[in-house]
């Protein structure tokens, strides 16, 4: 079996602040990679994925993250947060047949 | 990007009825849709995937009798809660592939919050 787990539940941090979330998975096998934001009110969004290639992948919103197999982790990473960035942050893993996610990470930003 | 509904956003009905979850992609034709279920503070459930035209494959502890899902066309899956009880409270959420295979992107509903009295 799959699973995924997130290592912090909230993170809250100033304007400007840099960001790193953090995921680790345990699935023997190749792997695609996810990252999902909720907004307040808003659906599960897309922030980037991994499916091959190189392992630094690029998102939207300046987001990135970085799949290194050895340690089983996908973190999520951003330079210098905003205010807009407050929101719900989930892990998810592909690697049987379904989409598991993690816990989720809420980050809120203060201005 | 491709946009997926969910009606209603909200239901709260009595024990012992039975609601009906409407998931409908907007503006694509949607091979695979999945049901979730999330509990607060928690992460998503997959509850069961669903093809166009297929029965439903649920996951493990999920009973189909309780949760029957319906995919009759490329655009609309329904999932009924039959015989609701107040522990089937929850917030429901649906997804959208549009190829078969969870390894594909999914588009996700806006949920639904189902509480039952």
């Amino acid at each position: 079996a799959q699973s995924v787990s997130q290592h912090n539940h909230h993170v809250i941090l100033s304007e400007a602040a840099s960001l790193e979330l953090g995921c680790n998975y345990s699935y023997g096998g190749t792997v695609n990679l996810f990252w999902y934001v909720q907004y307040p009110g808003q659906h599960l969004q897309l922030l980037l994925k991994y499916f091959s290639g190189d392992p630094l992948v690029k998102g939207i919103k300046g987001f990135e993250a970085e799949f290194i197999k050895s340690k089983f982790s996908f973190n999520l990473r951003k330079p210098s947060v905003q205010w807009s960035d407050t929101a719900e942050y989930f892990c998810a893993v592909n690697g049987y047949y379904k989409l598991s996610f993690g816990a989720g990470t809420t980050v809120t930003v203060r201005a | 990007g491709a946009v997926v509904s969910q009606h209603p956003s909200r239901v709260i009905c009595k024990s012992g009825t039975s609601v009906k979850i409407e998931c409908r992609s907007l503006d694509f034709q949607a091979t695979t849709m999945f049901w979730y279920r999330q509990f607060p503070k928690q992460s998503l459930m997959l509850m069961a995937t669903s093809n166009e035209g297929s029965k439903a494959t649920y996951e493990q502890g999920v009973e189909k009798d309780k949760f029957l899902i319906n995919h009759a066309s490329l655009t609309l899956s329904t999932l009924t809660v039959t015989s609701a009880h107040p522990e089937d409270s929850s917030f429901y959420i649906c997804s959208a592939s549009l190829s078969s295979g969870s390894y594909n992107e999914q588009f996700f509903g806006p949920g639904t919050r189902l509480t039952v009295l």
